[in-house]
């Protein structure tokens, strides 16, 4: 079965400043891998996605995040960071080839302060 | 408009009674799911369906129940609310195809508090 840890539960930042959003993930087999973004009182949205290909992926909003199969690692980026990102953001991996289910970590709320 | 609606929004009652969550969407997306969202613990998988008449566990079913006799309709119930169920329930859909690389799609949740 496959697992995902998010770090940190929290992470406070200034706006303009860079962030990185932790994530790991644990699988005996391949994956595929997302992030998500829930602004309060709202559902999900999806940030971005790695299905194959290029390890970097960029997604909405000036997010990115880089895959690194060694490190089971699938961190989140924004170089520089606006209050309007304060959100709640998760990572989320499914199985290649399994079912439609995605495993969600426990999540990181990210509060950018001015 | 299209999209995954969730009704209602807020819902208090007490214990032992039976409350009914729905989730309706536009997109006649094969797979529909419910979540709960609890502080601590992220998401966590309640009950799935990857079409109508067909439903499957998640992690943590017990105390639910589920139906989809429609593509478009996933509610669920619980059949006697205890205090442990007050949560955020989120219902979500996807594409589907058994290729587990499409994104789900969330509703807004419904807030439940169970007195």
């Amino acid at each position: 079965a496959q697992s995902v840890t998010q770090l940190d539960s929290q992470v406070p930042v200034f706006e303009e400043a860079p962030v990185e959003l932790r994530c790991n993930y644990s699988s005996s087999v391949s994956v595929y891998l997302f992030w998500y973004v829930q602004y309060p009182n709202q559902g999900l949205q999806l940030l971005l996605k790695y299905l194959s290909g290029s390890t970097l992926v960029k997604g909405i909003n000036g997010f990115e995040a880089e895959f690194n199969k060694s490190q089971t690692s699938f961190h989140l980026r924004k170089p520089s960071v606006h209050i309007s990102d304060t959100a709640e953001y998760f990572c989320a991996v499914s199985t290649q080839g399994g079912s439609e289910k995605l495993v969600f970590g426990k999540g990181t709320k990210l509060t950018v302060n001015p | 408009d299209a999209g995954i609606t969730q009704s209602p929004r807020y819902k208090i009652t007490e214990t032992g009674r039976q409350v009914t969550l729905m989730c309706h969407q536009t997109w006649s997306h094969s797979y529909m799911f419910w979540y709960r969202q609890d502080l601590g613990h992220g998401l966590r998988l309640i009950y799935y369906s990857a079409a109508a008449d067909i439903t499957d566990k998640g992690e943590v079913p017990d105390g639910y129940v589920v139906s989809r006799s429609k593509t478009e309709n996933f509610p669920l119930t619980l059949e006697s609310a205890t205090r442990s169920q007050t949560s955020v329930y989120f219902c979500a859909s996807s594409e589907g195809f058994a290729r587990s690389n499409q994104p789900q799609h969330f509703g807004d949740g419904t807030r439940l508090s169970i007195l």
